[in-house]
Order: structure tokens, then C-alpha cells, then sequence
């Protein structure tokens, strides 16, 4: 069951602030949250596993509440490098299952 | 190298034709994924390795989909007989580990094909 992302789509002023929310409607294990811009590959930005943790990397961070089975992106005072799509994904068995993505716009 | 590496990055065929497409995983990585991506979706898993063993081959769409692994390295997806439905980017990645121990997956940029 494929995760749902929301929102769509952000358009956002540089320094701004932006969520991006993944939700499942299954038991959660782990979730990744991969960026992804035009014509590129996805990158890794964290993995959360079961556990309710918060992660961080740079101005962007991730919890993850598995009761609820849903994961949140937060990214602060966003620069324009955050352009791009990304993506939550589940794991499940041995396959990551992958949201349709939130495409960030960042304007100067 | 450095990341994964997949060739061709661009492919046209006509209908009908094989394709056939390479994935170089990062050196000692375990595990090897494909997945295709629709214009404007995210990946979609199609078949996972671990070393030379087709673990999973679940999301391949049809026959006329196959993938090998022979040495636990390089990795070829093999579309037969080409439908223009099959047009998509193809990512390939690789972990050191199992997804099941919390492991990222390094993408490499993927093979744009083009039925014609």
C-alpha cells in the first residue's frame, strides 16, 4: 500500500519554513524521506525506525510516530538547494515502497 | 566508483525491440534494486538482489521483464518485444546491507527509455 504525501506541491519564499507529511495506512517500521531533482538520481537523506525518534540533518529534520503510522519532514529556514521532490518511502518485507512525492519550489 | 553507475542514460527503441540496461553498484554493496519512475511518480519497485540471488522479482509488470545479477555485481533488466507502455526512467540502487537493518539506498541517475 503506497504512502500518501502531503502536501502536492509547496511553493515557498528562501528562509521560509515547510512540513511535508507522509502518512500509511499500515503498521510502520521504518520510513526513508529521499530528495530528488529534475533528471537526477533520489538522494538519502535519513532513515527513522520504529522508536518515535526525531533525526536531523542540517535545517531538516524527521520524526516518525508509528501509533499514528505516519513520518514528517521539516525543513527550516529553507534555501534555495532544497528545490526538488521528495519522497517518503515504507518498508516493507525487502522493498521500499514510495509516496508520489511533494515537489518543493523555493524562489529567491 | 564513487556511486552507482547505470548505462545507457538515454535509450529510443522502436516497438518490439529488446532493451537492455546495465547497473554498476557501489563496490561491496549487497543488495541491488530496480524501480521504474512515471513522469511526476515515485520509484517503483520492480526486482531486489542480494549478491547474485533474485530475492524478489514481484514488481516486474510482465514476462517480457527479466533481470540478472550473475556475479553479485552488475546488474542488466532486460525488457523483450518493447511496449510503448514500458517508456520510463529505470533507477537502480544499491545498499551495503538489507533494508531490514535500516539501510540508505544509493540511486544511481537512471535510463531514460523511449518507445517508439
Amino acid at each position: 500500500q503506497q504512502p500518501v504525501q502531503s502536501p502536492q506541491a509547496v511553493i515557498l519564499r528562501e528562509g521560509e519554513d515547510a512540513v511535508i507529511n507522509c502518512s500509511s495506512s499500515k503498521a510502520l517500521y521504518s520510513v526513508h524521506w529521499y530528495r530528488q531533482k529534475h533528471g537526477e538520481a533520489p538522494v538519502f537523506l535519513m532513515i527513522l525506525l520504529k522508536g518515535g525518534e526525531q533525526k536531523g540533518h542540517d535545517k531538516i529534520s524527521a520524526s516518525f510516530n508509528e501509533k499514528k503510522q505516519q513520518s514528517s519532514l521539516y525543513l527550516t529556514a529553507s534555501q534555495l538547494s532544497y528545490s526538488g521532490t521528495y519522497f517518503c518511502g515504507t518498508v516493507e518485507d525487502d522493498k521500499i515502497i514510495f509516496g508520489k512525492g511533494t515537489r518543493l519550489h523555493i524562489l529567491p | 566508483g564513487a556511486g552507482v553507475s547505470q548505462s545507457p542514460r538515454y535509450k529510443v527503441a522502436k516497438r518490439g525491440q529488446d532493451v537492455a540496461l546495465r547497473c554498476d553498484p557501489i563496490s561491496g554493496h549487497v543488495s541491488l534494486f530496480w524501480y521504474q519512475q512515471a513522469l511526476g511518480q515515485g520509484p517503483e519497485f520492480l526486482t531486489y538482489f542480494q549478491n547474485e540471488a533474485q530475492l524478489d522479482k514481484s514488481g516486474l509488470p510482465s514476462d517480457r521483464f527479466f533481470a540478472e545479477r550473475p556475479e553479485g555485481s552488475v546488474s542488466t533488466l532486460k525488457i523483450q518485444r518493447t511496449q510503448q507502455e514500458d517508456s520510463a526512467v529505470y533507477l537502480c540502487a544499491s545498499s551495503f546491507g538489507g533494508l531490514g537493518v535500516g539501510q540508505p539506498q544509493h540511486f544511481g541517475d537512471g535510463t531514460r527509455l523511449s518507445i517508439l
